[in-house]
């Protein structure tokens, strides 16, 4: 089975602060992606990655930026969270055409 | 630009009834379509996908998806819901390249006992 893991289940932050979230796949797929989900908006896709050390902006970056040093591991980053970061954060890796999911991270910026 | 439609955001249906679900695709080429659930305060797990072949797809929880190309439309089926399908239900539109997926809003699935 795949697994897609996030390093936290729930975040609490204050505004202005840096913000990690880090994704884990073990699958060694190359295609690694971060959504954030809001009701009635669905997902949303902030950036995404084909391969270590390369990424792309998705729909929505602005505020965010990303890292992959490793291929397993895809972080994002909030330079400086602010409330209207207050969301769902779902990462995802691909294989074969197909995204899997890990369980989210939802972060509430104060 | 491609977009996926879910018209319903908001389905209730009684345990044991009949469900379908309906999605609509706008991308003119050949789709690769999905459907995923979210249980509350989960990630998201794929149900079934389209690339190819018969049009009629099976999935995992009794689930099953047909796509019509005239209609647009990729409906995920049930004949008979259990309480535990009550989620959120999303389809998705793959780019056949890149793997972007672009998603519906989502319908939100209520099952009443």
């Amino acid at each position: 089975d795949v697994k897609v893991t996030q390093s936290s289940r729930y975040l609490v932050k204050r505004t202005g602060e840096k913000v990690f979230l880090e994704c884990v796949q073990d699958m060694d797929h190359e295609n690694m992606f971060w959504y954030r989900q809001d009701p009635g908006l669905g997902l949303r896709l902030i950036y995404f990655s084909y391969d270590v050390k390369m990424k792309e902006k998705g729909d929505i970056p602005e505020g965010y930026s990303v890292s992959r040093e490793k291929k397993e591991r895809f972080s994002l980053i909030l330079e400086s969270a602010s409330t209207n970061q207050t969301s769902m954060y779902l990462c995802a890796s691909s294989g074969r055409e197909t995204q899997y999911f890990g369980p989210g991270t939802r972060l509430l910026v104060l | 630009a491609q977009s996926v439609t879910q018209p319903d955001i908001h389905i209730t249906v009684s345990e044991g009834a009949s469900l379908e679900l309906r999605c609509n695709y706008s991308y003119g080429a050949t789709p690769y379509l999905f459907w995923y659930v979210q249980s509350p305060g989960q990630g998201l797990q794929l149900l079934l996908k389209y690339f190819s072949g018969d049009t009629l797809v099976q999935g995992i929880k009794g689930f099953e998806a047909e796509f019509k190309r005239s209609q647009s439309s990729f409906n995920l089926r049930k004949p008979s819901v259990h309480w535990s399908d009550a989620a959120e239900y999303f389809c998705a539109d793959a780019n056949f390249g890149n793997e972007k997926l672009t998603f519906g809003t989502g319908t939100r699935l209520t099952i009443i006992p």
